[in-house]
């Protein structure tokens, strides 16, 4: 069973960057791509990207110039940098498994709560 | 993007009601629509993929239908468990995009 564990910092402060990684338990991080969700508190679900164990990714136009991820197969996970945070990028971050075929999300994470305050 | 449009935002049932979630996408998206299930507090789980094929381990009376840029999750018979906020998410094209969610309240 393949299980998925955020870890960072639950508060940055505005203007600095949120660094998150995302630990795959259960299975082998080669051979798929790996999400980065986020929820606001009380709203819905925006995707932030994806990224292959190959390194390839795929960002959220509206998050392109500030997002980064990266993947590292030798530890069996992949990591989320946000820079230039603000109040607006609050929110439970999940990292997640969509599967091969349908693309749907199959595997998530908890979630993490990251809150940007000074 | 393709916009993803559900209705309604919230609907009060009772347990054993029949309880219709719609999606419309703003393109043609095939079949690449899946459901999600969440309950507060929790990650989404995924009830169905594919627009109608049943994710294992959910209750049959969970059903999803559609193609193109109209999809409907039924739920047949609402259970106690079922009371919980669903989304709709399109895979056919960058960026993801989900629904704003459909809250399942009890009556």
């Amino acid at each position: 069973q393949v299980q998925l564990q955020e870890s960072g910092p639950g508060l940055v402060k505005p203007s600095e960057t949120l660094s998150l990684t995302c630990i795959v338990s259960g299975g082998s991080i080669n051979g798929y791509s790996w999400s980065w969700i986020r929820q606001p508190p009380g709203k819905g679900l925006e995707w932030i990207g994806d990224i292959s164990y190959t390194g390839s990714t795929n960002y959220h136009p509206s998050l392109k110039s500030r997002v980064t991820m990266s993947v590292d197969t030798s530890k069996n996970q992949f990591s989320l940098k946000l820079s230039s945070m603000t109040a607006a990028d609050t929110a439970v971050y999940y990292c997640a498994r969509p599967d091969k075929v349908a693309i749907s999300i199959d595997y998530w994470g908890q979630g993490t709560l990251v809150t940007v305050s000074s | 993007d393709v916009q993803m449009t559900q209705s309604p935002s919230s609907v009060s049932a009772s347990v054993g009601d029949r309880v219709t979630i719609t999606c419309r996408a703003s393109l043609g998206i095939s079949s690449w629509l899946a459901w999600y299930q969440q309950k507060p507090g929790k990650a989404p789980k995924l009830l169905i993929y594919a627009a109608s094929s049943l994710q294992s381990g959910v209750p049959s009376r969970f059903i999803g239908s559609g193609s193109g840029t109209d999809f409907t999750l039924t739920i047949s018979s609402l259970q106690a468990e079922d009371f919980a906020t669903y989304y709709c998410q399109q895979s056919a094209s960058f960026p993801r995009t989900f629904g704003q969610g459909t809250k399942v309240e009890m009556k």
